[in-house]
C-alpha cells in the first residue's frame, strides 16, 4: 500500500458527460501528479500541483482540469468525454516539488470507461 | 527534449536467473532522476529503485540494481534471482525539472 488513495476505482460513463476523479496523497506529501495510461499512448503525465499551486503541465487536454485543495487532496475533472478518454488514471504524490530525487508513489488508479 | 526509450517490448527469463531490462534516456537537464516502476497485472504502479544523476554509485534495493552509465545515457534495471512474482510490466522513468516521462515499458515473463 503506497499510502495514496484514489476514488472511485472504476467509473463507467457515456460520451459527452463530465466526471471527477479524486486523490488523497500520502501524509506529508505536498506534490500531486496526475497521469493517464492508455493502450495506445502509454503512461502520460498530465499535470502536477504543489501545495495548492499548479507546477507543471504535460499532455493535458483543455477539456480536462485539476485542482489541489488546502487539505492537499486533488481532483481531476474530465468533461465532454470521448471514447478515447477511456484509460487508467493514476494519481501520484511526492514530498517536494522540483527536486529530482523524490520518487513518486502511485495510487491504485481509477479505471474510466467511456461508452 | 526529454526522451526515454525501452527497446525490449517483452523478455523471458528462467526462474532464479538474473535479467537486465534496458533503458536509455536523453535530456539536457544537468540534474535529473531515473526511476523504475513495476506494474503487475493488477494494475498498480510499484516504485522499485531510484538513481540521481549526480550519484556516484549504482543504486541497489534488495534484488534490484540499477546499472547507471551516464556517458551512455543508460539506466538498465537488473533483477537478480528472478521469481515468478516478478512477471509484470516494468517502466523506466526520468524526472528532470518538473516533469516526469515514462518509457513504453518492458513486459517480463518469468518461467518456472
Amino acid at each position: 500500500d503506497s499510502g495514496v488513495t484514489q476514488t472511485p476505482k472504476h467509473l463507467i460513463t457515456a460520451t459527452g458527460q463530465r466526471v471527477t476523479l479524486r486523490c488523497s496523497p500520502r501524509s506529508g506529501d505536498l506534490s500531486v501528479y496526475w497521469y493517464q495510461q492508455s493502450l495506445d499512448q502509454g503512461l502520460q503525465f498530465l499535470i502536477q500541483y504543489y501545495n495548492g499551486e499548479e507546477r507543471a503541465k504535460g499532455n493535458i487536454l483543455e477539456r480536462f482540469s485539476a485542482q489541489q485543495f488546502p487539505d492537499l487532496h486533488s481532483e481531476l475533472n474530465l468533461s465532454s468525454l470521448e471514447l478515447g478518454d477511456s484509460a487508467l488514471y493514476f494519481c501520484a504524490s511526492s514530498g517536494l516539488s522540483g527536486t529530482a530525487s523524490y520518487e513518486q508513489y502511485f495510487g491504485p488508479g481509477t479505471r474510466l470507461t467511456v461508452t | 527534449a526529454q526522451k526515454i526509450t525501452q527497446t525490449q517490448p517483452g523478455m523471458f527469463v528462467q526462474e532464479k536467473e538474473a535479467v537486465t531490462l534496458d533503458c536509455t534516456y536523453d535530456t539536457s537537464d544537468p540534474s535529473y532522476g531515473l526511476f523504475w516502476y513495476k506494474q503487475p497485472s493488477s494494475g498498480e504502479m510499484i516504485f522499485l529503485i531510484y538513481q540521481g544523476s549526480y550519484d556516484q554509485q549504482n543504486a541497489t534495493e534488495g534484488r534490484y540494481s540499477l546499472n547507471f552509465q551516464k556517458a551512455r545515457k543508460s539506466a538498465n534495471l537488473v533483477i537478480s534471482a528472478s521469481q515468478l512474482g516478478d512477471s509484470a510490466m516494468y517502466f523506466c522513468a526520468m524526472r528532470g525539472g518538473f516533469k516526469t516521462i515514462f518509457g513504453a515499458g518492458t513486459r517480463l515473463f518469468v518461467k518456472a
